[in-house]
């Protein structure tokens, strides 16, 4: 089955810095790839997706790249604020199916 | 904006004890799930439910675990003989069918197993 890694566990960097946080998956008929963003005690919201079917997404300061080759995708967060610090998980699914298998998470602290 | 609601937010069971944790999808979404959380690990997949019936289900859901939507509206998880490494968040989830992919968490149920 599908397996999910992520990369690094935990991430501080300065406000105003950009973070980057990265997946790989193992099955190549994956083709739809959320990121979650999880604050402590809360539910995990989605923040981004990408499907297969292109290689960059933006949204603001964030963006997602895939590299369906290689498989693997990243998380990019340009011009941090102390208020993107949570906990982020990635997570891989074969659209049509019905379950995402996620990543084990990335605790994100900016530092003012 | 409409959102998946879950009952109890946290529940504390003697173990061998028998829970059922209560969701109620957004409204005309058509899929529905359970993952959960074990604290500070990565959130799991459990089942997925969709026409009255399970479409899929992890190897964590065994037959401790069943799944129901008694009504239009709630969708249950109970856990028979609850055990120790029960204890984690529950999360509710569901997806519309004209979005993809995209599902939405509810706010989750802590499940302390005591």
């Amino acid at each position: 089955g599908e397996n999910v890694e992520q990369h690094p566990s935990t991430l501080s960097v300065q406000e105003g810095d950009s973070a980057v946080i990265k997946c790989t998956y193992s099955d190549s008929a994956s083709n739809y790839f959320p990121w979650y963003k999880q604050e402590l005690g809360k539910r995990p919201q989605l923040i981004i997706d990408i499907r297969s079917n292109v290689g960059e997404k933006k949204d603001q300061r964030i963006a997602v790249t895939l590299n369906k080759t290689a498989k693997h995708f990243s998380l990019h967060i340009t011009e941090t604020q102390p208020e993107d610090s949570a906990v982020y998980f990635c997570a891989a699914s074969i659209e049509g199916t019905y379950k995402y298998i996620f990543g084990t998470g990335t605790r994100l602290k900016v530092l003012a | 904006e409409p959102e998946v609601t879950q009952t109890p937010s946290h529940q504390v069971t003697q173990m061998g004890q028998e829970v059922i944790l209560r969701c109620v999808p957004i409204s005309n979404h058509l899929y529905f799930y359970w993952y959960r959380q074990i604290l500070g690990q990565k959130v799991e997949f459990l089942v997925s439910f969709y026409n009255n019936e399970i479409s899929e289900k992890s190897e964590i859901f065994d037959d401790q675990f069943s799944v129901e939507r008694p009504d239009g509206s709630n969708f249950t998880l109970k856990i028979r003989s609850t055990k120790l490494e029960d204890s984690a968040m529950y999360f509710c989830a569901s997806k519309p069918r004209d979005r993809g992919n995209t599902i939405y968490f509810g706010e989750g149920s802590w499940l302390t197993v005591v």
